[in-house]
């Protein structure tokens, strides 16, 4: 199975800050790879899918980029509803994995 | 509204069996591939299995914590999804969503999710 890292595994943030998370595949994924937002007590929400493609009705303030083994999301001008914890999950093989979560924190 | 609706959890015995149903809303049930993604309590999210559509004959692939043990069905006449679950384990303990998969094989809509609680 592919391994997926998520690191930091939380951060703290003020409103207004960029931030920016990895994921590391256990080996090369060619941008099969999606984030996921979670909120506590609620489903996940798809927010980029093809390592940068934005979902449909996603802030423009999200953003993904990466290839190979290496993903990173980046949240421009964090705004209050966007504390939560994050997935990544690779969809090259099966079974898709997700890493652990980094959860983004208010300083 | 696109909507995905779980029912069915509830707290079984070790060893129990379950079964666990999704409605769907709102969009073409029989176009797409749909999976059961589940959550631990205070973890993360763990893939559990797939049913693909009539296109792909559909064939079911499943995680290795779970397979010989449950198994996924779907209804396209009746747009819903199944997920019956035989000799529970205490791990098995968790949230169960089901979820559709969409662009790129992400899991573009998801349901409210039902918790199923293993324990004597």
């Amino acid at each position: 199975d592919i391994q997926m890292t998520q690191s930091p595994s939380s951060v703290s943030a003020s409103v207004g800050d960029r931030v920016t998370m990895t994921c590391r595949a256990s080996q090369g994924i060619s941008s099969w790879l999606a984030w996921y937002q979670q909120k506590p007590g609620k489903a996940p929400k798809l927010l980029i899918y093809g390592a940068s493609n934005l979902q449909s009705g996603v802030p423009s303030r999200f953003s993904g980029s990466g290839s190979g083994t290496d993903y990173t999301l980046t949240i421009r001008r964090l705004q209050p509803e966007d504390f939560a914890t994050y997935y990544c999950q690779q969809a090259n093989s099966f079974p898709p994995t997700f890493g652990g979560g980094t959860k983004v924190e208010i300083k | 509204e696109v909507q995905l609706v779980e029912s069915g959890g509830g707290l079984v015995q070790p060893g129990g069996s379950l079964r666990l149903s999704c409605a769907v809303s709102e969009f073409t049930f029989s176009d797409h591939y749909m999976d059961w993604v589940r959550q631990a309590p205070g973890k993360g999210l763990e893939w559990v299995g797939r049913t693909r559509n009539k296109a792909h004959s559909y064939t079911t692939e499943y995680a290795a914590s779970v397979k010989g043990r449950f198994t996924i069905s779907r209804d396209d006449s009746k747009n819903s999804l199944h997920l019956q679950m035989n000799s529970l384990k205490s791990e098995d303990t968790a949230v169960y969503y089901c979820a559709r998969v969409g662009a790129a094989d992400a899991f573009d809509i998801w349901g409210q999710g039902t918790m199923v609680t293993v324990s004597s």
